[in-house]
């Protein structure tokens, strides 16, 4: 099976723009989660995906959006970009949907706001 | 933020040494998971342990988990230079979906 991938690999945005990342998860799972790690805060959960709808959400402000279609697939979208939103966004996808199966990590996007 | 720990911060040891890594963390768990990440890339999922399960193994590698002391400890035997990473471990709360939430890393250097 192929793993979960996410792109692009990398972003470079200015300030007050907005970007959209991707992340396929790997087939048959329907969850899908992104995280936001930076040197300072560490690993930190933004949301959660199952089946279209959004489970959960982290303590980030309404710039952070996302989304989860038909077929897994998922969008993050983050507006009015910061210097702080500089950062690796990752995703993970996983089969079981009660928080009991492994958790499956993409390569990352690396975005960079100037 | 962060729920949990990790100690040491960073080690550094010789090939063929044992790493041990220790977490600590805050609320009940479904399961605790650790990863490891090479120089900013994706996280690699090594092993997932429940919460009714004490110790698990997977080829060189040995977890604990300790649920009335609310920690873990991942042990690496004979290590080898491209074990050098930084390790994570992530807890998954109790009847809190798929949230990980992980601990602060240890920076493991193994050195020839």
């Amino acid at each position: 099976k192929a793993g979960v991938t996410q792109t692009p690999r990398y972003l470079i945005k200015t300030r007050g723009q907005q970007v959209t990342l991707s992340c396929s998860p790997i087939s048959g799972h329907r969850s899908v989660s992104w995280y936001q790690q930076t040197p300072g805060q560490g690993l930190q959960f933004l949301f959660e995906y199952f089946s279209e709808t959004q489970r959960n959400k982290g303590n980030f402000p309404g710039r952070f959006s996302g989304r989860q279609f038909s077929n897994s697939r998922s969008e993050m979208n983050v507006s009015t970009l910061e210097l702080g939103d500089s950062a690796l966004y990752l995703c993970a996808s996983s089969s079981s949907g009660m928080g009991l199966g492994e958790q499956y990590f993409g390569p990352g996007t690396r975005l960079t706001v100037t | 933020s962060q729920q949990g720990e990790e100690d040491p911060q960073a080690l550094s040891i010789q090939e063929g040494e044992n790493a041990t890594m220790n977490c600590s963390y805050k609320t009940s768990i479904n399961n605790l998971q650790w990863y490891r990440q090479n120089s900013g890339r994706g996280l690699v999922h090594l092993i997932l342990i429940r919460s009714n399960e004490r110790e698990k193994h997977s080829g060189r590698l040995r977890v604990t988990l300790d649920t009335s002391k609310k920690s873990s400890s991942l042990l690496i035997t004979a290590s080898r230079a491209a074990d050098t990473a930084s390790y994570f471990c992530a807890t998954v709360p109790t009847g809190g979906g798929n949230k990980l939430t992980f601990g602060t890393g240890t920076q493991l250097k193994v050195e020839l």
